[in-house]
């Protein structure tokens, strides 16, 4: 079956530690986006990517890095200049032929 | 400033209730998208609209472009369908633009729906 894959469901981050939050899609979609969900809140923006070896920030991409350097992978890395992550992360991909989105089950990283 | 507003935030209602969740926006959209997130988190597309009607099983979905508004029916609604529903649209790139990658999303804070047996 074609879908999203996060990983790890949570984690948990030690103050000036950096991690990584993994996102692999088996839909041969060329856009790919990492949002943040707080509550109370809309999803937020962090990082997208149209395309292999291209990303731009979104809103909030302070403290954050990502990487594609494959069309399948966009790992995220909570930096530890990120004072506050404790959020719920979602990953997603657009079709580009239909417009869909799809979303994966999502990383609750909490601050040890 | 929110340029995706929803209501109500939270609605409970008794199983078998017709439902209706309103989505207000701001900007010029090519698309608008209703999405449900399940407790647990994952989040799964329902409908993607930029005119018109569109209906899947008890689920439909309207919009209207010249007001700015779009609306999720659940119809004989179900403890099934308790989740957050969340309004989302893309805005329309700027005119004249070499630049606008037209990637962004605006999101709507949802509305947290509980359906009682």
């Amino acid at each position: 079956d074609g879908g999203i894959t996060q990983s790890p469901k949570y984690l948990f981050r030690k103050e000036g530690q950096n991690v990584t939050l993994s996102c692999e899609q088996n839909l041969n979609h060329d856009a790919m986006y990492w949002y943040r969900q707080d509550p109370g809140q809309g999803l937020r923006l962090i990082y997208y990517s149209q395309i292999v070896n291209d990303f731009q920030k979104g809103d909030i991409a302070e403290g954050y890095s990502v990487s594609r350097e494959k069309k399948e992978s966009f790992p995220l890395t909570v930096t530890s200049a990120q004072k506050n992550p404790t959020a719920f992360y979602l990953c997603a991909s657009r079709d580009g032929y239909n417009e869909k989105l799809f979303f994966g089950s999502g990383t609750q990283l909490s601050v040890l | 400033k929110n340029e995706v507003e929803q209501s109500p935030q939270n609605l409970t209602a008794q199983e078998g209730e017709f439902i209706t969740i309103n989505c207000s926006y701001s900007v010029g959209i090519s698309a608008l998208h209703w999405l449900q997130q399940h407790p647990g988190g994952g989040i799964v597309s329902l409908f993607m609209l930029s005119s018109g009607k569109k209906k899947h099983g008890r689920l439909i979905a309207t919009i209207n472009i010249q007001e700015k508004h779009s609306s999720l029916h659940i119809t004989a609604s179900h403890p099934r369908d308790s989740a957050v529903y969340i309004c989302a649209v893309r805005p329309q790139p700027p005119p004249l633009s070499v630049s606008y990658t037209g990637n962004q999303f605006y999101f709507g804070t949802g509305t947290s729906l509980t359906v009682i047996p």
